[in-house]
C-alpha cells in the first residue's frame, strides 16, 4: 500500500508558541490530503482537506488561523499550529487519498502544549 | 448528518475464538466502506475497502463483508497479535471519510 510519512512523531512545546507538522506522501503523488485529530480513546475527527496549489477546506468549528494548512506540492502538506495552548495538546494525523476513495494514513505527531 | 456506528465498544476474546465485528452507516450516497485497524499511539492501517452490497474481502483471519445497511469484520481464530482497535468509515457523495467510534478488540492467550 501507499506510504504516508509525519514528521515529527512527537513534540513538546511551551504555551504560545507555533508548531509544525509535515505530511509527505513517499511513493505516490497525492493532489488530496487530510488532517484529523484523535483525542485519547476517541476516534478521528476531520480537520481539514488539503488541496495541492489551493486553500484547504476546514470542518465547521476548526479555526483556520490557528490551524494553518499548506500544501505546496503533491507529496507534501504541512499543518501549522499557531499560539499553541493546551487545549492543542492531541493526536494529529494526515492522510492521502490515492485513486479511488482510500485513504493512506502517517503514523501521526503527538502534541504536548505546556 | 451521515453517521457510522460500531459495536462493540470493546471485545475481549480468548485466543482462537471467532467473532465478528459489526459497523452500521447511514445508506444514503455512500461511496465506500472502509475498515482500518490502528494500533496505540500509531496512524491507522489499512485493510478493506467495500463498494457494493453483498462483496466479500478477506487477509489473513480477516474477512470483511458489506450488506445494504451494514458491513461486518469477522475474526476467525484470532491470536493476541489481533488485539488493537478497528475502525470502520465511510465516504459519502461529499467524499468526507466519516469515521465510528472504533471496537477496541482484546484476545487474551
Amino acid at each position: 500500500g501507499a506510504v504516508v510519512s509525519q514528521h515529527p512523531s512527537r513534540v513538546i512545546c511551551k504555551s504560545g508558541t507555533s508548531v509544525k507538522i509535515e505530511c509527505r506522501s513517499l511513493d505516490f503523488q497525492a493532489t488530496t490530503m487530510f488532517w484529523y485529530r484523535q483525542f485519547p480513546k476517541q476516534s478521528l475527527m476531520l480537520m481539514a482537506t488539503s488541496n495541492e496549489g489551493s486553500k484547504a477546506t476546514y470542518e465547521q468549528g476548526v479555526e483556520k488561523d490557528k490551524f494553518l494548512i499548506n500544501h505546496a506540492s503533491l507529496t507534501l502538506s504541512t499543518l501549522t499550529v499557531t499560539s499553541a495552548h493546551p487545549e492543542d495538546s492531541s493526536f494529529y494525523i494526515c492522510s492521502a487519498r490515492v485513486a479511488g476513495e482510500t485513504q493512506y494514513f502517517g503514523p501521526g505527531t503527538r502534541l504536548l502544549v505546556l | 448528518e451521515d453517521q457510522v456506528t460500531q459495536s462493540p465498544e470493546a471485545l475481549r476474546l480468548q485466543e482462537g475464538e471467532s467473532s465478528s465485528l459489526n459497523c452500521s452507516y447511514t445508506v444514503s450516497g455512500l461511496r465506500g466502506l472502509f475498515w482500518y485497524r490502528q494500533d496505540p499511539g500509531k496512524g491507522p492501517e489499512f485493510l478493506f475497502t467495500l463498494y457494493s452490497a453483498g462483496e466479500e474481502k478477506e487477509k489473513e483471519r480477516l474477512k470483511a463483508t458489506l450488506t445494504k445497511k451494514e458491513s461486518f469484520l469477522h475474526i476467525t481464530a484470532p491470536k493476541p497479535e489481533d488485539s488493537a482497535t478497528y475502525l470502520c468509515a465511510a465516504t459519502y457523495n461529499n467524499n468526507d471519510m466519516r469515521f465510528g467510534a472504533g471496537t477496541r478488540l482484546t484476545v487474551k492467550p
